[in-house]
């Protein structure tokens, strides 16, 4: 059974740098295939994915965020970290982690998401 | 901007047949990558619907189907229900710029 969490603070103050933690279980990001993203989704507004770490360390980002953020994974602690720096207002928003099951190379999907974790931006 | 076009709002009463359209490009569904389908219940985290175009998770109702050709993609419910009210997002992968997952914008499902 796979299940994943978000973790992390709640508000933070603008400029500040986000970390979001991803803790899950039943599955290893280090199985062939697998990967884990982070979505976003500011209120009342679509899904907007941030990064994507696969199995072998590949990571995939936003074009319009890459520069402010990092992913990382954590094997042992079964763990995977979204680092987003300087933050706006504009980044509030309930942000998921959630599971990419193994595929092909042209398919790239989600098929377990995490409850999500509202972040506030405000000063 | 979402990558991925979808109409922001469909309706349909109980029992009838909606479809939910999904406009991409050559470098994202006209690329041949797959188009998968979500839907999101107020509140709540998304639930993977469709993956691979057309295929339904287990648990799934096979009222729910999907379907792609060229640069676009279309998901379609069947006996629509009340339960059905909601907010559906197809997804899919993108090789401009960087690789990368894509949106939609999201379309707000409405049962009359």
């Amino acid at each position: 059974q796979i299940t994943l969490k978000e973790s992390g603070p709640t508000l933070v103050t603008p400029t500040q740098t986000l970390t979001l933690t991803c803790t899950f279980s039943g599955f290893s990001v280090s199985s062939s295939g697998v990967g884990v993203g982070w979505i976003r989704q500011p209120p009342g507004k679509p899904l907007e994915c941030l990064a994507l770490i696969f199995w072998d360390g590949d990571r995939r980002y936003s074009p319009s965020l890459k520069s402010r953020l990092t992913i990382t994974k954590d094997t042992s602690k079964n763990q995977v970290v979204l680092t987003m720096t300087n933050m706006d207002p504009v980044d509030t928003a309930t942000y998921f982690c959630a599971h990419r099951p193994r595929s092909n190379s042209w398919s790239y999907y989600f098929d377990y998401w995490g409850p999500g974790a509202l972040v506030t931006v405000s000063s | 901007q979402s990558v991925l076009t979808q109409p922001p709002s469909v309706s349909g009463a109980p029992g009838q047949r909606i479809t939910i359209s999904c406009t991409g490009s050559s470098s994202n569904i006209g690329a041949g990558y797959e188009v998968h389908w979500y839907q999101q219940l107020p509140g709540a985290a998304p639930k993977l619907l469709i993956y691979d175009n057309n295929n339904r998770p287990s648990g799934v109702p096979d009222r729910f189907s999907g379907s792609k050709s060229g640069t676009s993609a279309s998901l379609a419910i069947s006996g629509l229900q009340a339960e059905d009210e909601a907010d559906y997002y197809c997804q899919s992968f993108d090789n401009s710029l960087s690789d990368h997952v894509v949106f939609g914008g999201g379309t707000k499902v409405t049962v009359l």
